[in-house]
């Protein structure tokens, strides 16, 4: 079955200092791949999307991530954090083969950062 | 993008008593879906709302707990019937299909309390 995971269910880093959060799937085809940020008290956002080309994709606020096909992965980067990054991150994978019809979410990483 | 509002944005209800939440988008779309995301959890898909048709629902939910509408491009409404307290959740509306974005964009979420 397709799933989606992220090994980090809580990190916490130093404001400035860099992230790295992982994401997992499992899903036959060539997936559609998503990350998305949910704030407290806010919708979720799309920071960015990969769909094929550049394997190295850049979103908003200043992050990136990296499809890895050996290595089933899709995960998110940014050189600095701030503290205003403190939020719940969710990856995501869409199931219909079509670009983002049917999307499988991770558990999802709570990010804290310290000032 | 998109602007999707939610109604209510909160409310606290006793079991055994139904809530609709409605789900409103600024421009017509081609596809509105319905998520759940139980306390702490990930987000799970409830349904697919069809324009003029009846919901596809995901396996574990059913038309009868969670009747849905479609009347038009815009709108749709979640019924959250004969509540429990299990059903405490935050309901997200979301939508895909708008212009030339291949993403789906999410409303605020409806945070439901049951005691």
């Amino acid at each position: 079955a397709q799933s989606v995971t992220q090994p980090d269910i809580h990190i916490t880093v130093s404001e400035g200092a860099s992230l790295e959060l992982r994401c997992n799937y499992s899903y036959g085809a060539t997936p559609y791949l998503f990350w998305y940020v949910q704030s407290p008290g806010q919708g979720l956002q799309l920071l960015l999307k990969y769909f094929s080309g550049d394997t190295l994709v850049q979103g908003i606020k200043g992050f990136e991530a990296e499809f890895k096909r050996s290595q089933s992965s899709f995960n998110l980067r940014k050189p600095s954090v701030h503290w205003s990054d403190a939020a719940e991150y969710f990856c995501a994978v869409d199931i219909a083969g079509q670009g983002a019809q049917k999307l499988v979410f991770g558990q999802g990483t709570r990010l804290t950062i310290n000032p | 993008s998109a602007v999707i509002s939610q109604k209510p944005s909160r409310d606290i209800c006793q079991r055994g008593t139904s809530l609709t939440i409605q789900c409103q988008v600024d421009s017509q779309v081609t596809m509105m879906f319905w998520y759940r995301q139980q306390p702490g959890q990930s987000l799970t898909l409830i349904a697919t709302a069809n324009q003029g048709s009846e919901a596809t629902y995901e396996s574990g939910f059913v038309i009868d707990k969670f009747p849905i509408s479609r009347p038009n491009l815009t709108f749709s409404t979640l019924t959250v019937s004969n509540m429990s307290p299990e059903d405490s959740s935050i309901y997200l509306c979301s939508v895909w299909g708008i212009s030339s974005y291949n993403e789906q964009f999410f409303g605020p979420g409806t945070r439901l309390t049951v005691l």
